[in-house]
Formats: structure tokens, C-alpha cells, sequence
């Protein structure tokens, strides 16, 4: 019973470096999508996807990349690590894009740039 | 304007005590609601959907004013476990193919023996 499973949960980087953040889910879901929460902001939409072989921009996509070759899985890239980035990441899945179908999320990525 | 306004709170009541938040939404034409509870440092979980005629799950009633713009959650008879920071979600017209759900800042409930 994995649902969203986010990798890793915590993550130290320093100014310029990349990494990318795993994100799988088990469901059969067509939408994925990657947040942001920072203090006060609420979730900010980096990078979304409707299915696989599509994605598109959120609202604060600068400094993201995503992929979304199969279904199950929704890596989010950070090409060159910067302070501002320092935030929580969470993944999230739908059934589909459209409808009242619930969000479920990740346990979220804890990411720190110095 | 945000898109989503919430009170950030926090809302300090005693056990037992009914609380409601409300969240207000600028975009007249949004097409679906939320109501989600994150936990301290967890990921967010939905807790209810609001529809237009109202709506409720045990202690918990939600209820939409689309003249107004706005969503509501009552709790009543709190409990300690219902401490956590609520939701108000959105979906934007015409967002159908993009599934993209707005996001208030939260409104943080703290509930005191």
C-alpha cells in the first residue's frame, strides 16, 4: 500500500549543485504534479503532468526540470542548486486532471541549498 | 490578491469548542473545493470535498457561497487531535485538462485541553 513514494526525505546541497528528486507512485494515476511550500506561501505548482510523455509549467517552474517517461514515475531536476530553493517538496498524483478525485501526496522532501 | 485567501490563524480554542474558517476565492468562475489537513511537518490530506449545497462528515460541515466567494469548515466538539493547519483548495475554471489546484496559505488550529 505505497501510494506516493518520495525519495530522498532529506536533502543537504550546496550553491550550483544539481539533483533530482524521485518521486513513484503505485496507483495507475494519470496526473502527477510537484509543489513547493514555503512558510506563508502555502503550495506553489513547480511542474505538472497529465500523462506520460506530457508535462507542463506551474506556476513557479524557473530552475525545474521534469520528465515523465512512465506512468509510475515524476523525477523533479534541479539543474543548479540555488538558496531560494530551499524548501519542501512534496509529489502528488490524481486519478486524472479533471474531477473531484483527492490529491495524495508524498511524505514531502526536506531540501536545504547553502 | 492571492487567489485563495485564508486567515493564517492561529485559532486557540478549548476542547469541545465548535471553530469555522473561512477562505475566500477571487476567481468568480472556479469550478471545484477543498478542504485539506496537513499535519506538522506531513504532507497534506484531503479531508473533505465542498459542494454547493453543503456538506458534512461526523463533526465536520463545509459549505460553499458561490455569490460570496467563499468556503467555510465548521468543527464542531473539538478534539486535541484536530490540531493542524486546514486547507482551503480551488480549482480554477477552465483548469479541467491541467488538473491544477490553488492552494490557500492555511488557517492553523490549535486546540487546548
Amino acid at each position: 500500500n505505497a501510494g506516493v513514494t518520495q525519495t530522498p526525505k532529506f536533502q543537504v546541497l550546496k550553491t550550483g549543485q544539481s539533483m533530482t528528486l524521485q518521486c513513484a507512485q503505485d496507483m495507475n494515476h494519470e496526473y502527477m504534479s510537484w509543489y513547493r511550500q514555503d512558510p506563508g506561501m502555502g503550495l506553489r505548482l513547480i511542474h505538472y503532468s497529465v500523462g506520460a510523455g506530457i508535462t507542463d509549467q506551474g506556476e513557479v517552474p524557473n530552475g525545474y526540470n521534469v520528465s515523465r517517461s512512465t506512468t509510475e514515475d515524476f523525477p523533479l531536476r534541479l539543474l543548479s542548486a540555488a538558496p531560494s530553493q530551499t524548501s519542501v517538496y512534496f509529489c502528488a498524483s490524481r486519478a486524472r486532471a479533471g474531477g473531484n478525485q483527492p490529491q495524495h501526496f508524498g511524505d514531502g522532501t526536506r531540501l536545504s541549498i547553502l | 490578491r492571492k487567489e485563495v485567501e485564508q486567515d493564517p490563524g492561529p485559532f486557540n480554542v478549548p476542547e469541545g469548542a465548535t471553530v469555522a474558517f473561512n477562505c475566500t476565492y477571487s476567481n468568480s468562475a472556479s469550478q471545484s473545493f477543498f478542504w485539506y489537513r496537513q499535519d506538522c511537518r506531513k504532507e497534506p490530506k484531503l479531508l473533505m470535498s465542498v459542494y454547493s449545497s453543503g456538506n458534512e462528515d461526523g463533526r465536520f460541515t463545509a459549505q460553499l457561497n458561490r455569490a460570496s466567494q467563499y468556503i467555510s469548515l465548521l468543527i464542531r466538539d473539538s478534539k486535541l487531535s484536530d490540531s493542524a493547519t486546514y486547507l482551503c483548495v480551488v480549482t480554477p475554471y477552465g483548469s479541467g485538462n491541467t488538473g491544477k489546484l490553488i492552494f490557500g496559505q492555511g488557517t492553523t488550529l490549535q486546540v487546548k485541553p
